[in-house]
């Protein structure tokens, strides 16, 4: 089955302990990016990968890092939470040859304390 | 900067409607755009996708125009029913793979 997926799913943290969202694609997509979800502010795209190693920030970056070593695994880094990172994230892929859609994973819900 | 409404934010309905849901954009040089649903806690799911040279594009009960001089798309949900009841979100996509997003629209179908 194509999918994205997320781990993990629920996270409660505190300011300042670094974490990582994983985030694994299985159709073979060159292009995958990470937005967050807020309240009021809908969905912002935080950073994307045009393919290994190729990554680029979108609109929101500060204070988050991306690595693409594999194709299919695209991890977001926290390297020192604050409490406005509160927020739903969620990873999505999609092929980057011609406009084609979108496929996004189930979300992580991250609450930093 | 591209920013998209969507209008109306919020629409309750009875079984059974046909419903228009709006989404207009400010810059008319898209790529494509995209509709999508999404459940509550859940991910999103594409529900179609319009090239910029396309005018509609059609899935089951769903049908989504694009009037790109005007700045304008609608999704269109023939014989509403209660499992359409979700968040509908349109983005635009222009040429620097940053898609914006508009803040959906709330549909309640209620039997």
């Amino acid at each position: 089955e194509a999918q994205v997926t997320q781990n993990p799913r629920y996270l409660i943290t505190v300011t300042g302990k670094k974490l990582t969202v994983t985030c694994s694609q299985n159709m073979n997509h060159e292009y995958m990016s990470w937005y967050r979800q807020d309240p009021g502010l809908g969905l912002r795209q935080i950073y994307y990968s045009m393919n290994v190693e190729v990554t680029d920030k979108g609109d929101v970056p500060e204070g988050y890092k991306v690595s693409r070593k594999e194709k299919r695994n695209f991890p977001l880094i926290l390297e020192s939470p604050s409490p406005n990172q509160t927020s739903l994230y969620f990873c999505a892929s999609r092929m980057l040859a011609g406009p084609s859609e979108q496929y996004f994973g189930p979300g992580t819900r991250l609450t930093v304390t | 900067k591209q920013e998209v409404t969507q209008i109306p934010a919020a629409l309750s309905v009875p079984e059974g409607e046909n419903l228009v849901l709006n989404c207009s954009f400010t810059d008319s040089a898209i790529y494509n755009l995209q509709w999508f649903r999404q459940d509550p806690g859940k991910g999103l799911t594409s529900l179609l996708l319009i090239q910029s040279s396309q005018r509609e594009q059609t899935s089951g009960r769903l049908n989504a125009s694009l009037d790109k001089s005007s700045g304008r798309s609608t999704l269109y949900i023939a014989a509403s029913q209660p499992g359409d009841s979700a968040t509908y979100l349109c983005a635009v996509e222009g040429g620097s793979y940053i898609p914006t997003f508009g803040r959906g629209t709330s549909l309640i179908v209620h039997p």
